[in-house]
């Protein structure tokens, strides 16, 4: 039980484009998913706390224009890039909480052009 | 705000022996949860360890346990007997009992990069 998928692992675009992250629970519906950054050989950052049917909350310093985020479903949270740039290109992490535990997706490593 | 130490960037060990990897933490609450987070060269995050602030007993996990200690505010985890697949970072990780909408409810500590060596 508590599985989180992510989509794409992968992804590398061009700068201005927008990219968007899918996060998924498979085995049980979260009300409350987080989305991380994660920069080479660095701990987890606190992006943004996604809610099921509200806002989401962001943490101090991160764009809400830049990272729009969408948790429409008990199951699914999106993350959207917009504009994208370099400086954008990082491994983004979601994660679900279940039974006051995080369970972590596998991650999307963003390279953009 | 709630902070968390791990004061060891890198550790090694060889394999079949055992490690200690040390993490403390800050905080005024009184109820919550730690945990330890293994992120192995995949970089996907696995749970490793769960442990509730109010719970004397030490959690275990197979050849994982934790040494507990609330009024230190350390939370150590011990790994028995070290396979090659325990190469990885290893977050530990402080999140309150009641979340709120003010500061961060989870928090990560820096990690430790622990080799088993061959």
């Amino acid at each position: 039980g508590a599985v989180v998928s992510q989509h794409p692992s992968r992804v590398i675009c061009k700068s201005g484009t927008s990219v968007k992250i899918e996060c998924r629970s498979l085995d049980f519906q979260a009300t409350t998913m987080f989305w991380y950054r994660q920069f080479p050989k660095k701990s987890l950052m606190l992006m943004a706390t996604s809610n099921e049917g509200s806002k989401a909350t962001y943490e101090q310093g991160v764009e809400k224009d830049k990272f729009l985020i969408n948790h429409a479903s008990l199951t699914l949270s999106t993350l959207t890039v917009t504009s994208a740039h370099p400086e954008d290109s990082s491994f983004y992490i979601c994660s679900a909480t279940m039974d006051d535990t995080q369970y972590f997706g596998p991650g999307t490593r963003l390279t953009v052009l | 705000a709630q902070t968390v130490t791990q004061s060891q960037p890198e550790m090694s060990v060889q394999e079949a022996e055992t490690v200690t990897l040390s993490c403390t933490y800050d905080t005024s609450e009184n109820n919550y949860y730690l945990f330890w987070y293994k992120q192995p060269p995949s970089r996907q995050m696995i749970l490793v360890i769960r442990q509730e602030a109010y719970k004397q007993q030490n959690a275990t996990e197979n050849r994982f346990s934790v040494n507990f200690q609330k009024a230190a505010k350390s939370f150590s985890l011990k790994i028995s007997d070290s396979q090659l697949g325990d190469t990885a970072m290893y977050f530990c990780a402080f999140m309150k009992h009641f979340r709120d909408n003010y500061g961060q409810n989870f928090v990560f500590g820096p990690g430790t990069r622990l080799s088993v060596l061959p």
